[in-house]
């Protein structure tokens, strides 16, 4: 069981190109995250999904784009990059804890992009 | 809106207790989360207390919750190398929302 896997690791791009980071989880999880991790600012949303073929905005969701074609797969668009995007990127999948009703995400292991 | 701070850093020495601390401000809150984040990974969830409860506790674990305060701790008993990381204290607020904190990290001296 892989849990939530994220593609690619790495990647380093100069600025106005374009890239997707794919997320995919074998958890058959309905709700789907991506956050951006920087440097004293925590964990930051950028957009979300409550199902298949749905996608909403989060905190911070200027420059990005999402889709949400399949039900294990929520990807990730930059479509022209900038620095000030330079950040890892970490994918989320929820479930519901069946005997508390607490709402549990698991995490992928990040992809660290960079920006130049 | 909603927040949630935490400080930055804590340093403690093996085999001592971890306390890391945490406000937040939305009342609504039903859940609120401790994850640990290890080097190089994602966050990986270490426990929870529904809002309606004062204590919860997990092995080394003891949650601590004051709902008037809006205040939230973590502490960890007998803390071990193994348990430096970040620590990320987050809210289920509002829809569908869960909110971060910038996460403290823990550094443990043998």
């Amino acid at each position: 069981n892989a849990g939530v896997t994220q593609t690619p690791k790495f990647r380093v791009l100069k600025t106005g190109q374009s890239m997707t980071l794919l997320c995919a989880q074998d958890m058959n999880h309905e709700y789907m995250y991506w956050y951006r991790q920087d440097p004293g600012m925590g964990l930051r949303l950028i957009h979300y999904s409550v199902g298949e073929g749905t996608t909403a905005k989060g905190e911070v969701p200027d420059g990005y784009n999402v889709s949400r074609l399949k039900k294990q797969n929520f990807l990730l668009g930059l479509e022209s990059a900038a620095p000030s995007q330079t950040s890892v990127y970490f994918c989320a999948s929820r479930r519901t804890d069946g005997s508390s009703g607490a709402n549990v995400l698991t995490f992928g292991a990040g992809s660290r992009l960079t920006v130049l | 809106g909603e927040d949630v701070e935490q400080s930055l850093f804590l340093s403690v020495r093996e085999g001592d207790s971890s306390v890391i601390n945490c406000t937040y401000t939305d009342s609504s809150s039903t859940y609120l989360y401790w994850y640990k984040q290890e080097p190089g990974a994602g966050l990986q969830l270490l426990t929870y207390i529904f809002s309606n409860m004062d204590m919860k506790q997990d092995q080394r674990l003891t949650v601590l919750l004051n709902k008037k305060d809006k205040h939230l701790s973590l502490r960890i008993a007998d803390t071990q190398t193994g348990d430096s990381a970040i620590y990320f204290c987050a809210e289920r607020g509002g829809y569908q929302k869960v909110t971060f904190g910038i996460g403290t990290k823990l550094q443990v001296i043998p």
